[in-house]
This record gives structure tokens, C-alpha cells and sequence, in this order.
């Protein structure tokens, strides 16, 4: 089963938004609302940003917003901050009752 | 607060074994999951698989299919990843994760490095 696509790569200056897309197939993102984005900072373990397409744990900034349309979920965050520099990665339950995570995103605030 | 604490470092000859442990505190151990995720070298984040923490049972990713096997211990809440057969493919960071069964990862453990090499 082939990973999620994501951009490799998206860039913004502070203040700006972004969106990265993050594309699979009817047996996975099209299927189930069971998408949700992880922030990755190298050397540390990947932070929850957002969890069923659309919610936000507690204490993740309103910045970040989840949505999905067909096969494809989308994160935005706005506002951009240069802490938000990181990899970003959804993932996605599947039809086999498997989970598959999106190839990445490196976020450069400029 | 939830925590999940990680086995240390690892270093491996290649077609040997490693377990990885990952003890859970501060929540209910029985009502989540454990999923266990890696991250080449370069490389994104990977799913290995899943156990439930109520009834044992487990989910593989088809790459690992018969070459992992997750285990939970009720006695010290901890959940535990074996994989057998080593190859330099798999030196990784391994983490486990707290998954309520559908692939939201709440709570990570701290990572764990593998260096498989001869």
C-alpha cells in the first residue's frame, strides 16, 4: 500500500497561511474521518495537531485547522510563526484495518 | 499525566532480534492501544502495527507481516515490539504510540534508536 501524498516541501513568511494537501484513495482518506496531522520536530517525538479530520486536542493552538474534501484532507495553519517550522505527516485509517501515513512535509517559514 | 517511557538505545548484528519496550502511566492502560510507528534515517514516519491493550488483539502492516509480533503486560503496563531478522533497512527511531484504535496517536514515547550493523 502506497503512502499518502503530501508536498515535499511548502514555505511561508510569518503572518502568512499555508495549506498542505494530503491525497489518498477511496479505501482510506475517501473512506473514514479518521484523518489527523502530527508535527515532527527532528529529535523529538511527533506532536498531534489535528485528529478526525477536523478537532484539535487540547492546547494545540486555534492556528491549525483540519479539513477534508473527497480523497484529500488539507491542514492549514495560519498565521505562520517560526516555531511552526517542522515536518508535518498525516495519516489515515484504512479499509484493512491498517493505518498509512502521507510521505511528509517540510514547512520553511522564510 | 500520560506518559509512555521507552527502552533504550539498541545496537544489532544483522538476522538478529530487538525488543522494544514502552511503559505506559497516568490512564487507564485497558481502554487504548498501542501502536508502534518508525522513522528511517531520511525517511518519513512508518506504521508497524497495533495491539489493543483490552483484548490482545493485534493488526500488522503487511510489510512486517511475520517478522513483528506486539505484546502487552497487564502486570507493569507496558507494551512490547519484537522484530526478528534484522537488516540495515531497519535502523530507525521506533516509537509506540497511544492509539485509541483508528490511527490517532495522542501520546508518543520518547523514540528509540536501532542501529542494526555488522
Amino acid at each position: 500500500q502506497s503512502a499518502l501524498s503530501q508536498p515535499a516541501s511548502v514555505s511561508g513568511s510569518p503572518g502568512q497561511s499555508i495549506t498542505i494537501s494530503c491525497t489518498g484513495t477511496s479505501s482510506d482518506v475517501g473512506a473514514y474521518d479518521y484523518v489527523s496531522w502530527y508535527q515532527h520536530h527532528p529529535g523529538k517525538a511527533p506532536k498531534l495537531m489535528i485528529y478526525d479530520v477536523t478537532d484539535r486536542p487540547s492546547g494545540v493552538s486555534n492556528r491549525f485547522s483540519g479539513s477534508k474534501s473527497g480523497n484529500t484532507a488539507s491542514l492549514t495553519i495560519s498565521g505562520l510563526q517560526p516555531e511552526d517550522e517542522a515536518d508535518y505527516y498525516c495519516n489515515s485509517y484504512t479499509s484493512t484495518s491498517t493505518v498509512i501515513f502521507g510521505g511528509g512535509t517540510r514547512l520553511t517559514v522564510l | 499525566q500520560v506518559q509512555l517511557v521507552q527502552s533504550g538505545v539498541e545496537v544489532k548484528k544483522p538476522g538478529a532480534s530487538v525488543q522494544v519496550s514502552c511503559k505506559a502511566s497516568g490512564y487507564t492502560f485497558t481502554s487504548y492501544g498501542i501502536s508502534w510507528v518508525r522513522q528511517a534515517p531520511g525517511q518519513g514516519l512508518e506504521w508497524m502495527g497495533w495491539i489493543s491493550a483490552y483484548n490482545y488483539k493485534t493488526n500488522y502492516a503487511q510489510n512486517f507481516q511475520g517478522r513483528v509480533t506486539m505484546t502487552i503486560d497487564l502486570s507493569s503496563n507496558t507494551g512490547k515490539m519484537e522484530l526478528r531478522s534484522l537488516t540495515s533497512d531497519d535502523t530507525a527511531v521506533y516509537y509506540c504510540a497511544r492509539d485509541r484504535w483508528d490511527g490517532t496517536f495522542d501520546y508518543w514515547g520518547q523514540g528509540t534508536l536501532v542501529t542494526v550493523s555488522s
